[in-house]
């Protein structure tokens, strides 16, 4: 099976940074997937990470450590419409469907 | 980009009636559309990937009997909730794999929000 860690709640202030972590255990693994999600509202792709390394996009930023288990999203310059909840999805291979499977999800709240 | 649509955004059903709800992709083809739900302040449950023109595949703990996916062409998927009950009232989200985007990423659905009576 699939398991996939990240902290519950996040709370941060305008204008700072913000480094989400999320741990796994999987097989099978091909690519890890961050996520943003405003309440009520579908998933957004942020980012993609499949090799070992720091993915940059804007002020977003996503990092991969696969002999670690472990990646994270790194939001800078935050601004309140980052308020949100963020998740970590991991895609098993090809053989297992080419399924995500999501942690828990990390809501960030960003205070003036 | 890579458009879904969910129709519709919104239902209130009695307890025992049958709700359908649509997943389209609108400007690609998709072979394959997963269905997930999702309750209030948890994270997206995985229940089903739809697959064109072959029976759907559940994951475990999902009554295949009660939630019916159809994927009848390659940008269309319907999830039917038979005989609803109050605890299936719950947010379903759609996704819909795009083989071409460069991360072969799946693409959400606005969501449709059951409310069983």
């Amino acid at each position: 099976g699939q398991n996939i860690d990240q902290p519950t709640e996040m709370t941060a202030t305008e204008g700072a940074i913000v480094q989400i972590n999320c741990t796994y255990q999987t097989s099978g693994f091909n690519g890890l997937f961050w996520y943003q999600q405003h309440a009520g509202e579908a998933p957004t792709f942020l980012s993609y990470n499949v090799l070992d390394g720091l993915e940059e996009k804007g002020r977003f930023s996503s990092f991969l450590s696969r002999s670690k288990g472990y990646s994270y999203l790194l939001l800078k310059e935050l601004q309140m419409k980052d308020s949100a909840s963020y998740l970590c999805a991991v895609r098993v291979g090809k053989a297992a469907g080419n399924k995500l499977t999501f942690g828990g999800g990390t809501r960030v709240l960003v205070k003036p | 980009g890579a458009v879904v649509s969910q129709h519709p955004s919104w239902v209130i059903c009695k307890s025992g009636t049958s709700v359908k709800i649509e997943c389209r992709s609108l400007d690609f083809q998709a072979t394959t559309m997963f269905w997930y739900r999702q309750f209030p302040k948890q994270s997206l449950m995985l229940m089903a990937t739809s697959n064109e023109g072959s029976k759907a595949t559940y994951e475990q703990g999902v009554e295949k009997d009660k939630f019916l996916i159809n994927h009848a062409s390659l940008t269309l998927s319907t999830l039917t909730v038979t005989s609803a009950h109050p605890e299936d009232s719950s947010f379903y989200i759609c996704s819909a794999r795009h083989n071409r985007g460069p991360y072969n990423e799946q693409f959400f659905g606005p969501g449709t929000r059951l409310t069983v009576l």
